[in-house]
């Protein structure tokens, strides 16, 4: 059974600062790799798909990594902004299921 | 483009008593449709994944008689939770993905409490 863990679970830090988001997998056979971004109270939204050949995608400020072979990945967000404080997930696709880590919560202090 | 809708945004409902929950595609054919879970401070859980016209696959732990599913078309997917309960009470998202499977897309979820 894939399981995904994030680390840290919360994190907080001030504007302008970047943010290094941390999430391990067991199981190293998935098809893609996938960061969303959530609200409170509120649905997913995707930030960046990494399928399971790519090392890595980009969009804007963000950047995420993929290490297929050791199980890892790792969402960067630079300069932070008030507005990027949410909770972020990372989910991954094998055995035709998204498996999700418990998320990150991140505050930005203005 | 791939926008999910799901209907209603939230609802309460008293004990024992059963609500539905609509999940749309609503520019796209969703060849299959899944339904996760979502516990206060606790991420998504899978529950079921249905493709158009068949059963559905229930994850172990999720009873199936509980959590009725119907995926009639391929732009509607529906939960009934039958006889809820307070523990029932939790965040559902739904998701859809299109022919190529390789990209889930999901809905705004629905917020249920029962009282």
């Amino acid at each position: 059974k894939q399981e995904v863990t994030q680390i840290p679970a919360a994190l907080s830090v001030p504007e302008g600062e970047n943010l290094v988001l941390n999430c391990s997998f067991t199981d190293s056979a998935i098809y893609n790799l996938q960061w969303f971004r959530q609200d409170p109270g509120k649905g997913l939204t995707s930030l960046l798909l990494i399928q399971s050949s790519q090392r890595e995608q980009t969009s804007g400020r963000l950047n995420a990594s993929l290490d297929k072979s050791s199980g890892r990945s790792t969402l960067y967000i630079a300069a932070s902004q008030p507005g990027d404080s949410a909770t972020y997930l990372c989910a991954v696709f094998n055995d035709y299921k998204l498996s999700f880590g418990a998320g990150t919560t991140v505050t930005v202090r203005a | 483009g791939a926008v999910v809708s799901q209907h209603p945004s939230w609802v309460i409902c008293k004990s024992g008593t059963s609500v539905k929950i609509e999940c749309r595609s609503l520019d796209f054919q969703a060849t299959t449709m899944f339904w996760y879970r979502q516990f206060p401070k606790q991420s998504l859980m899978l529950m079921a994944t249905s493709n158009e016209g068949s059963k559905a696959t229930y994850e172990q732990g999720v009873e199936k008689d509980k959590f009725l599913i119907n995926h009639a078309s391929l732009t509607l997917s529906t939960l009934t939770v039958t006889s809820a309960h307070p523990e029932d009470s939790s965040f559902y998202i739904c998701s859809a993905s299109g022919t190529s499977g390789i990209e889930q897309y999901f809905g705004p979820g629905t917020r249920l409490t029962v009282t």
